[in-house]
């Protein structure tokens, strides 16, 4: 069973464009983060959002968690290419267990 | 401060062999991970340790197993390789309990023939 859906699956967009990537649960978790991956190395955490309603934002890169803690997006404005790769979207604490539920990833590539 | 490190980087193995992969943390977590990756399927979670002697089962343990005898080290094994565990494998390590805040090593991309 997969429990967190991160849609869209693939993303192609040239320089410059924006772009939202989601990240849906049926389940509540009690803090949901966001790691970028490139290709031949392990993910690197870009945020962790823990409050309902919470919004975060790195530079071009805008982190919403909502209100019910069950899903998440992730905004990106006016992409580089520097900002290519695995998008991978997680969540935390569900049920008190020590353990991370990955979504699948979105693969996004920025074209000059 | 090297943060996580995995060896060896890349591994080939025939069907039925074993081997043992490495990974090691410096920054004294107590809390530590193997992932596999593969297309389509994310990452799963094979074996955690939550502690220094302790581990657990995670989404995909079926043929290998795990020893954390020292909390900077934790072993993966596999004792009889099969081609279905071609991956690239993921160790993580945490200081929070519930995930918070996951450090990745640098994978082993193993292939078995």
């Amino acid at each position: 069973t997969q429990l967190l859906e991160q849609s869209p699956q693939f993303l192609s967009i040239q320089e410059g464009e924006n772009l939202t990537v989601y990240c849906n649960s049926s389940s509540v978790f009690s803090s949901l983060q966001w790691y970028r991956q490139e290709p031949g190395e392990g993910p690197v955490l870009l945020v962790t959002v823990v409050t309902g309603g919470e919004v975060k934002k790195l530079k071009r890169l805008t982190f919403q968690f909502g209100d019910a803690r069950k899903d998440s997006s992730l905004h990106i404005t006016a992409a580089q290419p520097g900002d290519t790769g695995l998008y991978l979207c997680a969540g935390g604490g569900q049920g008190g267990s020590e353990k991370l539920v990955f979504g699948k990833g979105t693969k996004l590539t920025v074209n000059p | 401060n090297a943060g996580v490190t995995q060896t060896p980087k890349f591994r080939v193995l025939k069907t039925g062999q074993s081997m043992t992969l490495l990974c090691a943390q410096d920054m004294n977590h107590e809390y530590m991970y193997w992932y596999r990756q593969d297309p389509g399927m994310g990452l799963r979670l094979i074996h955690y340790s939550v502690g220094e002697g302790t581990t657990a089962k995670g989404e995909v343990p079926d043929g290998y197993n795990v020893s954390r005898l020292k909390k900077q080290n934790f072993l993966l094994g596999l004792e009889s390789a099969a081609p279905s565990q071609t991956s690239v494998y993921f160790c993580a390590s945490s200081y929070v309990p519930g995930g918070h805040e996951q450090y990745f090593g640098p994978g082993t991309r193993l292939t078995v023939t």
